[in-house]
């Protein structure tokens, strides 16, 4: 019962680098999201999408790149770390359609660390 | 502007007391949807509750209760009889349902409850 799987847990970068957060639901979701949670703050939207080839802009996309190959598969791509990067990335998924909306599942996090 | 405020940062209380979360909201749509989640210490974020705002009964699960007041735009959680475990962030939410806005949730700032022993 695998829900929203988010890899890596943890990573640390150095300033410049890039790297790319990995994220999979295996419910069929349509829609998927992915928030950053700075710390004390709630969560706010970077991107998400509401279907394989659809993405579009959060509250916060600066420095963040999408896409969306696949029902399944929504990575994160950062271009070039950055230490307000630093933060705890959440990936989500759900099921919308017209007149339902369901809640937002979860994956575990993974930290971020710019250095 | 924020759309969901959580004005208390903070709640402390000790184990058994009652303790209520405060959350007002701002839509102007007619049709959404308000939802709760937990943050417990391990990180993970739990679903709670979601509520339309067609449905303004109130709702008891257990020790959790929810207070959905259309009238001042506010849906507070009450934890009767805290526990220790309880000990988390809770975020509240908003889900406005116009299709432009593509059921994006917008998140509260968060209160930390901590239960004592």
């Amino acid at each position: 019962n695998a829900g929203v799987t988010q890899t890596p847990k943890f990573r640390i970068l150095k300033i410049g680098q890039s790297m790319t957060l990995q994220c999979a639901q295996d419910m069929n979701h349509n829609y998927m999201y992915w928030y950053r949670q700075d710390p004390g703050m709630g969560l706010k939207l970077i991107y998400y999408s509401v279907g394989a080839g659809i993405t579009d802009k959060g509250e916060v996309p600066n420095g963040y790149n999408v896409s969306r190959s696949t029902t399944e598969d929504f990575p994160l791509r950062l271009e070039l770390a950055a230490p307000s990067q630093t933060s705890v990335y959440f990936c989500a998924s759900s099921y919308s359609g017209t007149g339902r909306n369901q809640p937002q599942h979860f994956g575990d996090g993974t930290r971020l660390s710019i250095l | 502007a924020q759309k969901v405020t959580q004005a208390q940062t903070e709640i402390s209380v000790v184990e058994k007391e009652d303790v209520t979360l405060d959350c007002v909201y701002e839509t102007r749509d007619t049709t959404y949807y308000l939802f709760w989640y937990k943050q417990p210490p391990s990180g993970e974020l739990v679903f709670l509750i979601r509520r339309n705002s067609f449905d303004e009964q109130n709702e008891i699960s257990g020790r959790y209760s929810w207070n959905f007041q259309k009238s001042t735009s506010s849906f507070n959680f009450t934890i009767t009889a805290s526990q220790v475990v309880d000990s988390a962030v809770y975020f509240c939410a908003l889900s406005e349902s116009e299709p432009q806005n593509d059921y994006k949730l917008s998140f509260g700032a968060g209160t930390t409850v901590t239960v004592r022993a």
